[in-house]
């Protein structure tokens, strides 16, 4: 079935400017995560929603970086008045909480090809 | 909070010896250790997984091992191939309601022909 989607694939922006980097996870699961990959370095956790749960936003850099999910699918990471530290590859993963997937267990997340996000 | 260490940062092995990366998590209520692999520009891919009520589990040429007590977990690749050469990660969880994962810093593998 189809995986986890990213959009865009690429964004350039100037500094000062607003972003949005939008997720399509998996359908029917309820878990979708954030993260940050700047080059060369590993995953940095951003944020995460569990179903209509209050997402855990403990690894939001700033105020400049919030998230939203809707209707408990679709999500987007918004960064306001984006830095040139900002520029990294975002990646989303989702996951699925409850009944089987072959081997492999319930709480293994599924990654998007990721936004390679580049603030000039 | 959770704190994952992974060693080593780069690891080069001949085509057909074994590679073996170590992590290291430090809370104790963790239960799911997921290892994913990225290859380069591409996104990270579940390769293996264990949960703390087993010590071992065995896919293949890939292995993981758990030790609890020490709180340390540990991937094994034999018989490698040079399509192993990726970036792994290690992720520590506490458990089943997908709370936050936390990655390891990863290890470079890179299997020499």
């Amino acid at each position: 079935g189809a995986g986890v989607s990213q959009s865009p694939s690429n964004k350039v922006t100037e500094k000062g400017k607003d972003v949005e980097l939008r997720c399509d996870p998996i359908s029917g699961h309820t878990a979708l995560y954030w993260y940050r990959q700047s080059l060369g370095q590993g995953l940095e956790f951003l944020i995460y929603f569990q179903g209509n749960s209050a997402p855990d936003k403990s690894g939001l850099p700033s105020d400049r970086f919030s998230a939203e999910r809707t209707g408990g699918s679709v999500s987007t990471l918004t960064i306001q008045r984006t830095q040139q530290e900002d520029s990294a590859v975002y990646l989303c993963a989702s996951s699925q909480l409850f009944g089987t997937s072959g081997r492999t267990s319930t709480d293994t997340q599924y990654f998007g090809p990721g936004t390679r996000l580049t603030v000039l | 909070g959770e704190n994952v260490e992974q060693h080593p940062s780069t690891l080069s092995v001949q085509e057909g010896d074994s590679a073996v990366i170590k992590c290291t998590y430090s809370d104790s209520a963790s239960n799911y250790f997921p290892w994913y692999k990225q290859e380069l520009g591409k996104r990270p891919q579940l390769i293996i997984d264990i949960r703390s009520n087993v010590g071992e589990k065995k896919d293949q040429r890939i292995a993981v091992t758990l030790n609890k007590t020490a709180k340390h977990f540990s991937l094994h690749i034999t018989e490698t191939q040079p399509e192993d050469s990726a970036v792994y990660f290690c992720a520590a969880s506490k458990g089943n309601y997908g709370q936050n994962f936390v990655f390891g810093p990863g290890t470079r593998l890179s299997v020499l022909p």
